[in-house]
C-alpha cells in the first residue's frame, strides 16, 4: 500500500509531555500538509512543508508546535508540554505539487489523547 | 480569508434514493478547486470527487454528482442509489490554485449522512 502513512495511530499522554506524531507521504510526493480535527467539528489547517522547507504556517499554535519535513524520513509533528485542549485528530495529507494535479491525499490520522 | 459553509449538520436517506448535500463558499479568487470528501467512522478521510473552477461541466464520479455554481458560489454533492457505505460525514473544502503557500485545504463544518433500510 503506497498511501499515506502515519504513526502512532493512538496516542496518549499526560499534561506537561511530549508529542511525536509521524508522517511518511505517499511514494514520489514532496509535499506535506498538517491538519487537526477536534472532536464534532471539521478539519484544520495547521502547516504545509516541502522537504527541508516549511511552506506555510499560518494555522500552528504559536507556541508548543513545531513541524518538520527532513531531506530524509518522515515529517514530524511535535507539541511539547501537551494541554488537555491538545486533544484531537492529527491528519497529515500528501501532493504531489504539481501544478493541475495537486489533490491532496490523506493518512489514516493519530488521535491524541491529553489526560 | 475563504470560507467553507455547510448549512446542513445532518441528513437522511433511505437506501437507493438520492440526497444532496450543501455547501457554499466565500473567496475573491476566480482560480479554485472545491473537493467533498468523505470521513466514515474508521475517521479516514476519502476524496469523492473534485471540481476545478475553471470548468464548466460538472464533475461526476459514478453515483457521485456535483452541481457546481460558480457565480453561486455553490457547491453541492448528489447522491444517487444511495448505499449503506455512503454512511459518513461528509466535508466540502476550497483551496486556491497551486500558486506555492496557497495550497492549504479550507473545510466546512461537515455534514452526517445516516442511510436507512
Amino acid at each position: 500500500n503506497a498511501g499515506v502513512m502515519q504513526n502512532p495511530r493512538h496516542l496518549v499522554r499526560r499534561r506537561g509531555q511530549e508529542a511525536r506524531l509521524r508522517c511518511s507521504p505517499m511514494k514520489g510526493h514532496s509535499h506535506v500538509y498538517w491538519y487537526r480535527q477536534l472532536p464534532e467539528e471539521g478539519l484544520k489547517f495547521m502547516v504545509y512543508l516541502q522537504k527541508e522547507n516549511i511552506i506555510d504556517e499560518s494555522g500552528m499554535p504559536k507556541e508548543r508546535f513545531s513541524a518538520e519535513f527532513p531531506k530524509e524520513g518522515p515529517s514530524i509533528l511535535r507539541i511539547q508540554q501537551v494541554v488537555r485542549g491538545d486533544s484531537a485528530a492529527y491528519f497529515c495529507a500528501s501532493s504531489s505539487g504539481l501544478a493541475g494535479a495537486d489533490t491532496q491525499y490523506f493518512g489514516p490520522g493519530t488521535r491524541l489523547t491529553v489526560l | 480569508a475563504q470560507t467553507v459553509t455547510q448549512s446542513q449538520p445532518e441528513m437522511s436517506v433511505q437506501e437507493a434514493e438520492t440526497v444532496t448535500l450543501s455547501c457554499t463558499y466565500d473567496t475573491s479568487e476566480s482560480d479554485y478547486y472545491l473537493f467533498w470528501y468523505k470521513q466514515p467512522p474508521s475517521r479516514q478521510m476519502i476524496l469523492v470527487i473534485r471540481q476545478e473552477a475553471y470548468k464548466q461541466q460538472n464533475a461526476t464520479e459514478n453515483r457521485f454528482s456535483v452541481n457546481f455554481q460558480k457565480a453561486a458560489k455553490s457547491f453541492s454533492l448528489k447522491i444517487s442509489d444511495s448505499q449503506l457505505g455512503d454512511a459518513a460525514m461528509y466535508f466540502c473544502a476550497y483551496r486556491r490554485r497551486n500558486t506555492g503557500t496557497a495550497s492549504k485545504l479550507t473545510f466546512g463544518t461537515g455534514t452526517r449522512l445516516q442511510v436507512t433500510l
